[in-house]
């Protein structure tokens, strides 16, 4: 059964500095896809990155990157030059073959300014 | 904006009642998929369809049912209501629901039980 463990319950960080959000996996497919989803206060859930198995590249948007280390089965988020406006709830997500998505728990981020 | 249309955005009603939620998938995407937020519960994967196909079943309890039209928007169906079905619903919608493929969220229906 696939599985997401995100350890980090809550975190805070400074205004323009970088964080990383801890994400690790558990699939015994061999081809999967990772993603991230931001949940503000106002409720919606909002995609923000993607990288799948065989990517062999971090994937990389905007100020989001993916640190993808797949014989450690983990896919951390770092979030670059923290804004205020960061301040959420983060999932990470695992989807394969079986076609359901699995969520983590989720990691509630603070920025403070 | 997702692209992915909920209606109601809140639901209030009470035990023993029977609801429908529905979902307009983004222009193009083919996939639609169920999701219950509860608080002690985290994010729950109920339901998958593609096309007009059930493809992938969750967490979903016999009290619910869903179905996607040929038009390709979606309906969950929560009837016998109980106080802990009180949630946050999410429909979110992918081009095909393949694992490269990332799902766009609509910004769910928030039910209330009383």
């Amino acid at each position: 059964a696939q599985k997401i463990t995100q350890t980090q319950p809550g975190m805070f960080v400074q205004e323009k500095e970088a964080v990383t959000l801890d994400c690790t996996y558990d699939t015994s497919d061999q081809s999967y896809g990772l993603f991230w989803y931001k949940q503000p206060s106002s409720g919606e859930m909002i995609f923000l990155i993607y990288q799948g198995s065989y990517d062999e590249q971090n994937a990389t948007e905007g100020r989001y990157s993916l640190n993808f280390q797949k014989a450690r089965k983990s896919a951390n988020l770092v979030i670059s030059a923290s804004q205020l406006g960061d301040s959420a709830m983060y999932f990470c997500a695992v989807l394969s073959g079986t076609y359901k998505y699995i969520f983590g728990t989720g990691t509630r981020l603070k920025v403070l300014a | 904006d997702s692209g992915v249309t909920q209606t109601p955005k809140h639901l209030i009603t009470a035990t023993g009642q029977r609801v429908t939620l529905r979902c307009s998938p983004r222009s193009g995407d083919l996939s639609v998929y169920w999701y219950q937020q509860s608080l002690d519960q985290g994010l729950q994967f109920l339901i998958q369809y593609y096309n007009g196909e059930e493809r992938a079943k969750g967490n979903i309890l016999e009290r619910f049912s869903a179905q996607q039209f040929p038009d390709l928007h979606s309906e969950l169906n929560l009837s016998s209501l109980e106080l802990g079905d009180s949630a946050l619903y999410f429909c979110a919608s992918s081009v095909a629901g393949y694992s490269n493929q990332p799902q766009h969220f609509g910004d769910g229906t928030r039910l209330s039980i009383l």
